[in-house]
């Protein structure tokens, strides 16, 4: 049974450009969070979909937006790219109200 | 609004002993969640272990154990044995029940001297 994965590994692009990565939840979760890790950091939440809608939104400006597709994977999409936008990306998926949620090993952007 | 502290930036345990890694939260729902995950190089966040602000006895899993003091408002990680394979960043984290959304402190760096 795999897991949550995520794809690209590691990335990197150049200021103002536009990225999108993307996450398969574990089998049978219909769930999806995204986090955004700055180095040395704790994890911070960007949004989180159910059923394809954006559910909850955390402190993080419209330049970040996101999709779920009907499969119950999900993109995280990023426009005009800032240096202080390097980090690492995590996806996190559960089932509906479950627990525990289950990260995948993440996306590591390096805006240069 | 919900906040998580963790004090110990980084902390040095010797090999099969036993070590403490503190957290202490904030929040003004009364029904919330504290989840703690170790997180090693590669950086997936692993689940370690959870307990409900309702649960009346500490939570348990393996060598890991929750020391919770609801009044205190702490959820302090204790790892019997510790391992070499130990060695991680461990991040404590809360979910109000009335949120969807994982709350983290900033993390501990745990390093198991053999």
């Amino acid at each position: 049974d795999a897991g949550v994965t995520q794809s690209p590994t590691h990335l990197i692009k150049t200021r103002g450009q536009q990225v999108t990565l993307r996450c398969s939840p574990k089998s049978g979760h219909d769930t999806v969070s995204w986090y955004q890790q700055a180095l040395g950091q704790g994890p911070q939440f960007i949004f989180q979909y159910y059923e394809e809608e954006e559910r909850q939104r955390g402190n993080f400006p419209d330049r970040f937006s996101g999709h779920q597709f009907p499969n119950y994977s999900s993109e995280l999409n990023v426009n005009a790219l800032l240096l202080g936008d390097s980090a690492l990306y995590l996806c996190a998926s559960r089932y509906r109200d479950s627990t525990e949620a289950f990260f995948g090993q993440g996306t590591r952007l390096t805006v240069v | 609004a919900q906040k998580i502290t963790q004090t110990q930036p980084g902390m040095f345990v010797q090999e099969k002993e036993a070590v403490t890694l503190d957290c202490t939260y904030d929040t003004s729902d009364p029904s919330y969640g504290l989840f703690w995950y170790k997180q090693p190089s590669s950086g997936e966040m692993i689940f370690l272990i959870y307990q409900g602000s309702y649960d009346q006895q500490n939570a348990t899993e393996g060598r890991y154990s929750l020391n919770f003091q609801k009044a205190r408002k702490s959820a302090n990680l204790v790892i019997s044995a510790s391992q070499l394979g130990d060695s991680a960043m461990y991040f404590c984290a809360m979910r109000e029940d009335a949120g969807n959304m994982l709350t983290f402190g900033g993390g501990t760096r745990l390093m198991v001297k053999p």
